[in-house]
């Protein structure tokens, strides 16, 4: 099972609202990953958590505010965001076998923000 | 720097044709190939990796890649395409960055199979 599981599937927010994103893995990874995406780019790195400690933070605007609760959950909490934050947002989870490179990050299916 | 690079924005072939989805990295030290798909409003699903060893890499879904060290390739191929293969291909290489690892992604390819 590779199940990385991302709530809300859609969510629509005002620029004046705090709204959260949710992920959870039960596949005992200890690294968890937030991405953005646009329409038919590459996703973009923003965050990190290596066994639940915050490892990359890739300069992202302090709008966007992670959490992660215990391993196998991750968050992350948005307040007064621009509409040009709305995007597709993938939460990911990497295996954990030797540390190594190779071991693969496995994603969600995605929560698509709109900020109106 | 390191990069990955895939050349072409789009690739046209018809059901039952092979399909190649090219790729090419620039990596200090040994590369960590992945190739990853993304139907249309899906997140992205994991195919094949190369992390070492046998030069051809099989996957999920009848794909596989070609791994090339003198050309710095990693090529996606499939024998006989799908209809259903329609969707955008990411090649990306696995990197150290800090006390972790991070995907490097390609532009994406649009692959698009015609009946």
């Amino acid at each position: 099972d590779t199940e990385v599981t991302q709530t809300p599937k859609h969510l629509v927010m005002g620029m004046t609202n705090k709204k959260s994103l949710k992920c959870e893995q039960h596949m005992g990874h200890r690294a968890m990953y937030w991405y953005k995406q646009k329409a038919k780019k590459p996703p973009e790195l923003m965050f990190v958590y290596s066994y639940e400690k915050l490892s990359i933070n890739e300069s992202v605007p302090s709008r966007f505010s992670p959490e992660c609760p215990n391993s196998s959950l991750l968050n992350l909490h948005l307040h007064a965001l621009q509409p040009e934050d709305s995007a597709l947002y993938l939460c990911a989870s990497r295996e954990s076998v030797g540390g190594s490179l190779g071991n693969t990050i496995y994603f969600g299916e995605g929560s698509w923000l709109t900020v109106v | 720097a390191q990069s990955v690079a895939q050349p072409e924005d789009q690739v046209n072939v018809a059901e039952g044709n092979p399909l190649t989805v090219k790729c090419t990295y620039s990596v200090s030290g040994n590369p960590y190939l992945f190739w990853y798909v993304q139907y249309p409003n899906r997140g992205l699903q994991f195919l094949l990796k190369y992390i070492t060893g046998d030069n051809l890499v099989k996957g999920s879904y009848g794909f596989e890649a070609e791994f090339n060290k003198s050309q710095t390739s990693f090529h996606l191929k499939k024998p006989s395409a799908l209809v259903s293969d329609s969707a955008l291909y990411f090649c990306a290489v696995r990197v150290f960055s800090g006390n972790t690892g991070k995907l490097i992604f390609g532009q994406g390819t649009t692959l698009q199979v015609k009946p």
